[in-house]
């Protein structure tokens, strides 16, 4: 069975940071292209991160890009969000999701159950 | 692209046959999935490339191509109030429609 939980999430100040780790398992991990998508309280879904099988292609949206890094552990079948200068607007549940790109069957084919991060003095 | 759904909410009957529209800003070809998400839960994939995913009820079924899709569900359970997102991945930066709620009556 496939399980990604999230970690890492918590309350963190303006202008603070906060690395997010997701852990793998049930999964040829290093086989799959993963991404981080988010959901601010009431709202829709944001999709703002991608990284390649290998690592070796990451894709951010406009809205983090220069704030936050992607990266992955093959070894530890695990997916790490560095975040950096954290706005109010970046409140929000921060899911981790195999899958992602562009092209045929490139949907997010399974998600974790998310963790909340807040950015509140 | 951006990627405008509707309608935004829903209110249907146990047994009604349902349609969600998701429309895109320029042409996705079929790149386009379908997630359902209900109340503090992760999303759940339901169909991409106008197929269904492993598992998901023959009651959903996704249409379309180039510039408008659908979502349809041919007899509502009561298992299906939840939220419904699509999303395409024809470019970066991958972009989801506003959300559908669907509620039972």
């Amino acid at each position: 069975e496939v399980q990604l939980l999230e970690s890492g999430g918590g309350l963190v100040q303006p202008g603070g940071s906060l690395r997010l780790s997701c852990a793998a398992s049930g999964l040829t991990f290093s086989r799959y292209a993963m991404s981080w998508v988010r959901q601010a309280p009431g709202k829709g879904l944001e999709w703002f991160s991608y990284i390649s099988d290998e690592g070796g292609s990451t894709h951010y949206a406009d809205s983090v890009r220069g704030r936050f890094t992607i990266s992955r552990d093959n070894s530890k079948d695990t997916l790490f969000l560095q975040m950096s200068s954290l706005r109010a607007e970046d409140t929000a549940i921060y899911y981790c999701a195999k899958g992602g790109g562009v092209g045929a069957a490139a949907r997010f084919e399974f998600w974790g159950q998310g963790t909340l991060v807040t950015v509140s003095s | 692209i951006q990627m405008t759904q509707s309608p935004s909410t829903l209110s249907a009957s146990v047994g009604d046959r349902v349609t969600i529209t998701c429309r895109a800003s320029q042409s996705i070809t079929n790149y386009l999935a379908w997630y359902q998400q209900r109340p503090g839960k992760a999303p759940k994939l339901l169909i991409y490339d106008a197929s269904r995913e492993s598992g998901v009820p023959s009651r959903f079924r996704g249409s379309g191509s180039g510039t408008e899709f659908t979502l349809t569900i041919s007899s509502l359970q009561p298992d299906d109030s939840a939220t419904y997102f699509c999303q395409q991945y024809s470019s970066f930066s991958l972009t989801f429609g506003g959300g559908t709620k669907v509620e039972i009556k």
